[in-house]
């Protein structure tokens, strides 16, 4: 079955420690994102990339990084820097980076930092 | 600043009946707008979409209305199921930002037998 993978679906982390996300597309998509969703609040952009080697900053990308040397993969990086980084992480793709395609979504990574 | 907002966090419907589900944005840009549903510990799943240059779209059970004149976009749901209980999230984006979506807070949907 095509989909999105996210692993792990749980993630704890001490303070001060980096930790990466990851995120496993299938189907082909050219684009990949990450957002992250906090307890009443919209989805929020992190960072997004439309073709491999190329990748954009959205709206709360401080303290986050991410790499994309596959087409399939896009691994996001929660670096000590971020001062609120226990969230829950969703990965989505869609099928061209350009505009009016809609986003198909993992199942997400809930991490926890203590 | 919340460029696309849901104003009810909830909404209790019996089975059967019509939900209603409202949205409203503030950003003139905006023109293509989307819904998706989400259960718990799930990622989100695109449900029906709209372009402004319709004021209507249906699916099935599902349709989507846009006023522009008012910025404001709602889903209804015809018959409701039991099935249908769980967060919906409208979105936004504009062309020429490569599908990136502005999303609201949610609303919980709660359909009852």
């Amino acid at each position: 079955d095509g989909g999105i993978t996210q692993s792990p679906k749980y993630l704890f982390r001490k303070e001060g420690q980096n930790v990466t996300l990851s995120c496993e597309q299938n189907l082909n998509h050219d684009a990949m994102y990450w957002y992250r969703q906090d307890p009443g609040q919209g989805l929020r952009l992190i960072y997004y990339s439309q073709i491999v080697n190329d990748f954009q900053k959205g709206d709360i990308a401080e303290g986050y990084s991410v790499s994309r040397e596959k087409k399939e993969s896009f691994p996001l990086t929660v670096t000590s820097a971020q001062k609120n980084p226990t969230a829950f992480y969703l990965c989505a793709s869609s099928i061209q980076g350009g505009d009016n395609s809609p986003l198909h979504f993992g199942n997400g990574t809930r991490l926890t930092v203590t | 600043d919340q460029q696309v907002k849901q104003n009810s966090p909830s909404l209790s419907v019996q089975e059967g009946r019509i939900s209603i589900l409202n949205c409203d944005y503030t950003n003139s840009m905006f023109d293509y707008f989307l819904w998706y549903k989400k259960y718990p510990a799930e990622g989100p799943t695109f449900l029906i979409s709209i372009s402004s240059i319709k004021d209507k779209n249906e699916d099935g059970r599902f349709t989507v209305f846009l006023n522009k004149s008012a910025k404001h976009l709602s889903l209804h749901i015809v018959p409701s199921q039991p099935g249908d209980s769980a967060v919906y999230f409208c979105a936004a984006s504009s062309t020429g930002t490569a599908s990136k979506l502005t999303f609201g807070t949610g609303t919980r949907l709660q359909v009852t037998l």
